[in-house]
């Protein structure tokens, strides 16, 4: 099974508007991390945001923030007010102690916000 | 303040051609350094990492080797390139020992290797 699914390939979005991507993990681990990374095309890799599964708060920074629904195993990034530096592939990632604190990336979503 | 610094950044070589990328940390000591390859379109997938110098793991059985000669240096290697070793390949570093909670991983910035 995977350990992050991202189920939107692609997504675009309005500039100044508010989008939500999606992450679903899996893990029998009480304690892990979630991670979101954005890689614009550059290619290099940009951490954003973190959420450890003990946190009773979501997780903010700035304009991102990760809706961690524990019960349900998703951990979403919105970003609010998008804005055109914003388009680039966002990464959800897990990293799970029971594997040696191994990190699991999902298959990326392709985020284009439209002027 | 830590920085990785990896190169080249673009490379072409032929098949069959050997190939060498290096990964260097500077700021941070005993590091975990990680070799990452993404495929066009597609998500990371782990390729190497390496907790001290001379020890390396392997995470997918192919025609690539790393090395790490000294405690902030990662070598990627080939001996023989072929055309499924095209990609963008990132390395990474991260922190032994767990003191702050977001530890997660730092990249390079990446080479775009084309074998042709």
């Amino acid at each position: 099974a995977q350990k992050i699914t991202q189920t939107q390939p692609g997504m675009f979005v309005q500039e100044k508007e508010a989008v939500t991507l999606d992450c679903t993990y899996d893990t029998s681990d009480q304690s892990y991390g979630l991670f979101w990374y954005k890689q614009p095309s550059s290619g290099e890799m940009i951490f954003l945001i973190y959420q450890g599964s003990y946190d009773e708060q979501n997780a903010t920074e700035g304009r991102y923030s990760l809706n961690f629904q524990k019960a349900r195993k998703s951990a979403n990034l919105v970003i609010s007010a998008s804005q055109l530096g914003d388009s680039a592939m966002y990464f959800c990632a897990m990293r799970e102690p029971s594997t040696g604190n191994q990190f699991y990336f999902g298959t990326g979503t392709s985020l284009t916000v439209i002027p | 303040s830590q920085t990785i610094h990896q190169w080249p950044a673009t490379l072409v070589q032929p098949v069959g051609s050997p190939l060498s990328l290096e990964c260097t940390v500077e700021g941070t000591s005993n590091p975990n350094l990680y070799w990452y390859r993404q495929a066009a379109g597609r998500g990371l997938q782990l390729l190497f990492y390496s907790v001290g110098i001379g020890q390396i793991s392997s995470e997918v059985p192919q025609n690539l080797s790393a090395s790490r000669p000294q405690d902030r240096q990662f070598i990627l290697s080939s001996k023989k390139l072929l055309l499924s070793d095209s990609g963008f390949y990132l390395c990474a570093w991260r922190r032994k020992y767990y003191r702050v909670p977001n530890y997660g991983y730092t990249f390079g910035s990446g080479t775009r290797l084309t074998v042709v």
